[in-house]
């Protein structure tokens, strides 16, 4: 069976704060990709970040930064010098050689001024 | 704009009637997949296709609901017999993949379905 488990439901932090988003995934399969997306207010699903099984080489995209621990079954998520439009929900995601993709409950983030 | 287009984008609709969402998908795009989310919940997936061949269903998706995808373009979704329960977004997205390669997932803005 697969799973996404992300543990915080809600995490506010203020403007310039770092944080790190968890994501904990379950899979018997060998190859598969890993996501995250954000989800505004407005409400649109945005892709973040694809990593598959075999990568895991950290990545850092301007304040966001990734960490890919297969050990641990983590694919936790850090924004750095957090901002107000950083508000959103954030999912992590799963797909295996099913090709289907499972979504996480998602973590609630307030960035506040 | 060549994005995932879905519509409508709300219906209201009273409980025993039947509804359909149809679902654009980016055109070079040859996997297509729906998803309900409600309310503090993660998209739970619903069924996808690829091209024109409808290569999984979930579960828990009762013989009620029904998604077709002709020619590998379109598709729509339709619920029968709506419930009360089945209120919820309902969300489209399509992703460019083969075998043993998983695109991310593009999203529409989403169809709004109030059951009274």
């Amino acid at each position: 069976a697969q799973k996404v488990t992300q543990a915080q439901t809600e995490i506010s932090v203020v403007e310039k704060e770092d944080v790190t988003l968890d994501c904990v995934y379950e899979t018997r399969d060998t190859t598969y990709y890993l996501f995250w997306y954000k989800q505004p207010p407005s409400g649109e699903l945005v892709f973040l970040i694809r990593r598959n099984s075999f990568d895991e080489q950290n990545e850092i995209s301007g304040r966001y930064s990734w960490n890919f621990q297969k050990s641990t079954s983590s694919f936790n998520f850090t924004i750095t010098a957090s901002q107000v439009v950083d508000s959103a929900v954030y999912f992590c995601a799963l797909s295996s050689v099913g090709f289907k993709t499972i979504f996480g409950a998602g973590t609630r983030l307030f960035v506040k001024a | 704009d060549t994005g995932v287009s879905q519509n409508p984008r709300h219906k209201i609709t009273k409980r025993g009637q039947n509804v359909t969402f149809r679902c654009d998908p980016i055109s070079e795009h040859n996997r297509l997949y729906w998803y309900r989310q409600t309310l503090g919940q993660g998209p739970e997936f619903l069924t996808y296709f690829q091209n024109e061949a409808q290569l999984e269903k979930s579960r828990l998706l009762s013989d009620r609901f029904s998604a077709e995808r002709p020619k590998g373009s379109f598709s729509t979704l339709e619920i029968q017999r709506t419930e009360q329960g089945d209120s919820a977004m309902y969300l489209c997205a399509s992703s460019f993949g083969t075998s043993g390669i998983t695109g991310e997932l593009f999203f529409g803005e989403g169809s709004r379905l109030t059951v009274l």
